[in-house]
């Protein structure tokens, strides 16, 4: 069965400290993986995306993430975060096959303080 | 640009009322995907539409019902609520993308609807 794991539930950094969420996932084929963020009374957007290629992907606000195949994973970075970073950020997957459903992840709380 | 709307913001009902979640979009998008976000579990999806008059059921469908009379509006109802509906609730909308049921293109979400059931 498909799964996303985002074991950080909640994290608080300093400004200037660096990130890393970790997103782990299990299922056997291809898949298309995402990071979205939803800033406090926001809805969620779009952070960065992958489909192919290039293993690390550069996203929006300086987020990046790197796919490790062999690790199931997709870890979001950033090497310096700021207050406005202050959000939930989910990791979905998508399966490239049959019925493409998304699997979303249960999101990792991110306080940043000033 | 509106993007994806969703109305009402906020709603509180008694257990057994009847209620309808409208979500409108207008970015001419085909799919549509009403989701439901409750602390410690991420996003479950309820419903989803590939088309105008189609609609498909998700993760958790069971007592909600959806339709899409129109390619840009896509409503969820709750025919009798009860307090384990309690949520945020997400439409979201997405490009048909280039294969399968789901597309592959990044979804847009609304602002969510907050719903408690008391």
């Amino acid at each position: 069965a498909q799964s996303v794991s985002q074991h950080n539930h909640h994290v608080i950094l300093s400004e200037a400290a660096s990130l890393e969420l970790g997103c782990n996932y299990s299922y056997g084929g291809t898949v298309n993986l995402f990071w979205y963020v939803q800033y406090p009374g926001q809805h969620l957007q779009l952070l960065l995306k992958y489909f192919s290629g290039d293993p690390l992907v550069k996203g929006i606000k300086g987020f990046e993430a790197e796919f490790i195949k062999s690790k199931f994973s997709f870890n979001l970075r950033k090497p310096s975060v700021q207050w406005s970073d202050t959000a939930e950020y989910f990791c979905a997957i998508q399966a490239t096959s049959g019925t493409y459903k998304y699997i979303f992840g249960t999101g990792t709380r991110l306080k940043v303080l000033a | 640009n509106a993007g994806v709307t969703q109305t009402p913001k906020f709603r509180v009902l008694k257990t057994g009322q009847s209620m309808t979640l409208l979500c409108a979009q207008d970015m001419n998008h085909e799919y549509m995907y009403w989701y439901r976000q409750d602390p410690g579990m991420g996003l479950r999806l309820i419903h989803y539409s590939v088309g105008e008059g189609t609609t498909a059921k998700g993760e958790v469908p069971d007592g909600y019902n959806v339709s899409r009379l129109k390619k840009q509006n896509f409503l969820l109802g709750l025919e009798s609520a009860a307090p384990s509906q309690t949520s945020v609730y997400f439409c979201a909308s997405s490009y048909t993308g280039d294969r399968g049921v789901f597309s592959n293109q990044p979804q847009h979400f609304g602002d969510g609807t907050r719903l408690s059931i008391l």
